[in-house]
C-alpha cells in the first residue's frame, strides 16, 4: 500500500524568511502525481503545487517550489518570502488512478 | 471554470438521527467525485468515490453510504448517526489526476 509521511508535525518561520516542509512516500508504481495542499483555518483545501513523476523538472508556482527526488521518493515544499497568510496546515499527497493518499500534515505558523 | 458546492456548511445532529450531505459540481461533465472525512487536527480519510452515475466505491466500512443520482451530484447519507461520525466532510472532484475540494461541511453529533 502507498504511504505518505510528513515527519514534521509543526514548524514555524519568521515572516519574509524561507521554510522547507518535508514529505516522503512509498510506492512501487512508476507513473504518479504528487501534490501539496494548503488548509488554512477556514479548512478549505487549496491546491498549492503539483508535480508529475515523469517530469524531472521541479514544479514552481510563484513563491512555492518543490524539490522532487524520485529515486529517494522525496517531495519537499519550499516557501520563499513567507507571508502571514501562509499560516496553515500543509498536506502532501500522492495520486495514481485518480485516488489520493494524504500525509498527516504539517502545521506551519508564520510569525510577524 | 469549475466550481464545487457543498451544503449545509454546518450541521448539528443528535445521535441516531439521519444524515444527508450534498455536493454538486459545475462546469465539468462526468467527473470523478469523492467524499473525505477529516477529524479535528488530523489528515483526510477517503470514504467513498464515484466514477459515474450509480457507481460507488467504499473505502472504509461504516454506517455511512453514498449515492450519485446525477452526473454532477454526490450525496453522503446515514440512517443513524453515531458520535464518532462528527467531523469535517469534504467533497472533491478530479481533473487530470488533480482533486479540487469543496468548502466542506462541519458535522457535530451530540
Amino acid at each position: 500500500a502507498q504511504t505518505v509521511t510528513q515527519s514534521q508535525p509543526e514548524m514555524s518561520v519568521q515572516e519574509a524568511e524561507t521554510v522547507t516542509l518535508s514529505c516522503t512516500y512509498d510506492t512501487s508504481e512508476n507513473n504518479y502525481y504528487l501534490f501539496w495542499y494548503k488548509q488554512p483555518p477556514s479548512r478549505q483545501m487549496i491546491l498549492v503545487i503539483r508535480q508529475e513523476a515523469y517530469k524531472q523538472q521541479n514544479a514552481t508556482e510563484n513563491r512555492f517550489s518543490v524539490n522532487f527526488q524520485k529515486a529517494a521518493k522525496s517531495f519537499s515544499l519550499k516557501i520563499s518570502d513567507s507571508q502571514l497568510g501562509d499560516t496553515a496546515m500543509y498536506f502532501c499527497a500522492w495520486a495514481s488512478n485518480y485516488k489520493l493518499t494524504f500525509g498527516k500534515g504539517t502545521l506551519l505558523t508564520v510569525n510577524p | 471554470s469549475q466550481t464545487i458546492h457543498q451544503w449545509p456548511a454546518t450541521l448539528v445532529q443528535p445521535v441516531g438521527s439521519p444524515l444527508s450531505l450534498e455536493c454538486t459540481v459545475e462546469g465539468t461533465s462526468n467527473p470523478n467525485l469523492y467524499w473525505y472525512r477529516q477529524a479535528a487536527g488530523r489528515g483526510l480519510q477517503l470514504l467513498f468515490y464515484s466514477v459515474g452515475i450509480g457507481q460507488i466505491s467504499s473505502e472504509v466500512p461504516q454506517n455511512l453510504s453514498a449515492s450519485r443520482p446525477q452526473d454532477r451530484q454526490f450525496i453522503l447519507s446515514s440512517k443513524k448517526l453515531l458520535l464518532s461520525d462528527s467531523g469535517f466532510y469534504l467533497c472533491a472532484w478530479a481533473g487530470l489526476e488533480t482533486q479540487y475540494f469543496g468548502p466542506g461541511t462541519r458535522l457535530l453529533v451530540l
